[in-house]
Order: structure tokens, then C-alpha cells, then sequence
């Protein structure tokens, strides 16, 4: 399954809206209902870490002006208002079919 | 603290080998599947196998079977990816990381990773 992000660079300003798209190659939609579609970001010299799994669940400990959308292929990750510490690369992983990521949004104030 | 350390990593000829492990720490080990994920310099995450909790089930990108062999012991709460035949597009970070369930196939925790440099 190939996923495509877009915009692949994303400049923002602190305390305005950010929108990232996630698109799939194959539906993410499960049999079960779930999506297996996951957000995650990368902050400067750091590992990934998880921000939304199957589509729209905020992960522990990740602030409410992250949410995620979507259904099927077309799937959205939105920053209410972004903050500095925002910065970094977001990817979007599917795990229906092992493990596939996008080649990631450089999110930069 | 539940965390992941990888250690292992370093510089190798072409055609070299080299073993990574995984250090699991803060949780029970055993009940979780297992990745490896590598990202090249300045490049994007890319899967490179998994293993089950009781290591029945093995899985590896395509083009890396039969180069390299994921591993894990349950008693030592360590993961382990040989990678042999080594290439400079193997130049990587490899990061280990933990599938948060099975009904999610979600990646719930990621270790700071550990460089490999394959030089020509």
C-alpha cells in the first residue's frame, strides 16, 4: 500500500490552523470499522512518536488541537492553532497491510 | 520507565554484518509484537520486519529477506535484527518500536535508535 502526503513542506504561523492529507493506494477501512491509519511526528533529532491511531484517537498525552479525520484512502491530520513546539516532520502510516509510511510533511514555523 | 534502547549499531565494509538488539524495559516484554523500522539520512520510516510475542510469526520487507533475521528473547526482554550482506543503501538508523495491539497495528513506542553506515 502506497501512502501520499501532502504538502511535503508546510510553513505555519504560531496560532493559526494547519491541515495535512494522507492518501492510500488501497482502503485502510477494516471489515471491523476501524481505519488503520496512524499520525505520527518526528521533532528535530528525535524518534517518532505516535499523535492519532485508527484514524481519529488522540494518543496518551497529546494536546486537543490535534485531531484527526477521514475515511477509506483520504484521510487528514489538523492542528487547531499551532505552537511552536509543533515543529517537525508528521508521516502517516497505514497498518492494514504491514506497515507503510508517507514520505512526510516538514512542518516549520 | 517503560522504554526501548537500541545498541549495536556502527560502521561496516560492504558486504559486512552486524547484529542489532533492542532493550526493553517498563513492560512485560513477551506480550507485544515487535518491529524494526529504519530511516535513511534526511529520507522517510521504512518498515523492515516484525516478530509476535512467542516468535511464531516473522515477517520482512521484501527485497531484506534472506539478508537479514529478526529475533527476539523473551527472558533477557530483548530484540534482535542480523543483518548480513550488508549495502550502502542500508545506511540507515534503525529503530525498534512496539505494536501497541493487534487491533490497532498501531507503534505505541520507539527507541532513539542506532546508527549503521555501510561504506564502500
Amino acid at each position: 500500500i502506497v501512502m501520499t502526503q501532502s504538502p511535503l513542506s508546510l510553513p505555519v504561523t504560531p496560532g493559526e490552523p494547519a491541515s495535512i492529507s494522507c492518501r492510500s493506494s488501497q482502503s485502510l477501512l477494516h471489515i471491523n470499522g476501524n481505519n488503520y491509519l496512524d499520525w505520527y511526528v518526528q521533532k528535530p533529532g528525535q524518534s517518532p512518536q505516535l499523535l492519532i491511531y485508527l484514524g481519529f484517537i488522540r494518543a496518551s498525552g497529546v494536546p486537543d488541537r490535534f485531531s484527526g479525520s477521514g475515511s477509506g484512502t483520504d484521510f487528514t491530520l489538523e492542528i487547531s492553532r499551532v505552537e511552536a513546539e509543533d515543529v517537525g516532520v508528521y508521516y502517516c502510516m497505514q497498518g492494514l497491510q504491514f506497515w507503510t509510511f508517507g514520505h512526510g510533511t516538514n512542518v516549520e514555523i | 520507565e517503560v522504554q526501548l534502547v537500541e545498541s549495536g549499531g556502527g560502521l561496516v565494509k560492504s558486504g559486512g554484518s552486524l547484529r542489532l538488539s533492542c532493550a526493553a524495559s517498563g513492560f512485560t516484554f513477551s506480550s507485544y509484537t515487535m518491529l524494526w523500522v529504519r530511516q535513511a539520512p534526511g529520507k522517510g520510516l521504512e518498515w523492515v520486519s516484525s516478530i509476535n510475542g512467542n516468535s511464531a510469526y516473522l515477517y520482512y520487507r521484501a527485497p531484506l529477506e534472506g539478508r537479514f533475521t529478526i529475533s527476539r528473547d523473551n527472558s533477557k526482554n530483548s530484540l534482535y535484527l542480523q543483518m548480513g550482506g550488508l549495502r550502502a543503501e542500508d545506511t540507515a538508523v534503525y529503530y525498534c518500536a512496539r505494536e501497541k495491539d493487534s487491533d490497532s497495528h498501531t507503534l505505541d513506542l520507539w527507541g532513539r535508535g542506532t546508527l549503521v553506515t555501510v561504506s564502500s
